[in-house]
């Protein structure tokens, strides 16, 4: 079983609606959670992190974990064409990073 | 400006030709890694560092060395490069040793083995 999971997609939304990306992880001990758009051919780039129970919002992003359920997701509120790109969900724990595969996001005007 | 370099960014190489991958931050980050990124897979931690001379492996080691003698540098050592070792490789560093923060990502090296 993989450390962290998530659908590959592509997941297809038109502009201006909400994007919804979803993420879990197995080892209940993890301490931190992120969130990176990763362009292509480019690095990835951190767009939220969390470490406690709860949804975060900054600006569009709203990140939202539960433990207890071993989740973590990402809501993107009026998607953009420029939202467009690959989003890798990442797990701290003890100090390593485990990384999903990631989730192509379409973003249609 | 605030970042990680890596070099070279693009290297076509031979099979059991040993190379290095530098990496350097000038952030005074204590927390370095290594990743490998290939299709289907996502990102895969090579090795860490949360110190100077201070090295741990990630999840897929084998076939690579680091070192970690200035905060600053840490580069990537592949011995004997194999074609499984063709990948896309980021360098990446972070504020704190421990506690897992943001992470800084160099802008990559594509690797291809022959």
């Amino acid at each position: 079983q993989k450390e962290v999971e998530q659908n590959s997609g592509p997941l297809s939304v038109p502009e201006g609606a909400i994007a919804s990306l979803n993420c879990t992880y197995s080892d209940r001990g993890s301490q931190s959670f992120f969130w990176y758009r990763q362009y292509s051919g480019k690095s990835p780039e951190l767009i939220m992190f969390i470490y406690s129970n709860g949804d975060k919002e900054d600006g569009r992003f709203t990140a939202q974990l539960n433990k207890a359920s071993q989740y973590v997701s990402l809501l993107i509120r009026d998607s953009q064409p420029s939202d467009s790109a690959t989003y890798l969900c990442a797990v701290y724990n003890f100090n390593k990073f485990y990384f999903g595969s990631g989730t192509k996001l379409n973003v249609k005007p | 400006e605030a970042q990680v370099t890596q070099n070279p960014r693009y290297l076509i190489t031979v099979t059991g030709k040993k190379l290095t991958v530098t990496c350097s931050q000038n952030m005074n980050h204590e927390y370095m890694s290594w990743y490998r990124q290939d299709p289907g897979l996502g990102l895969r931690q090579i090795y860490y560092s949360m110190n100077v001379e201070v090295t741990d492996k990630g999840d897929v080691p084998e076939g690579y060395k680091v070192s970690r003698k200035e905060k600053r540098n840490f580069p990537l050592i592949l011995e004997s490069p194999s074609p499984n070792q063709t990948s896309l490789y980021f360098c990446a560093s972070s504020l704190r040793r421990t506690g897992g923060d943001e992470q800084y990502f160099g802008p990559g090296t594509r690797l291809t083995v022959t």
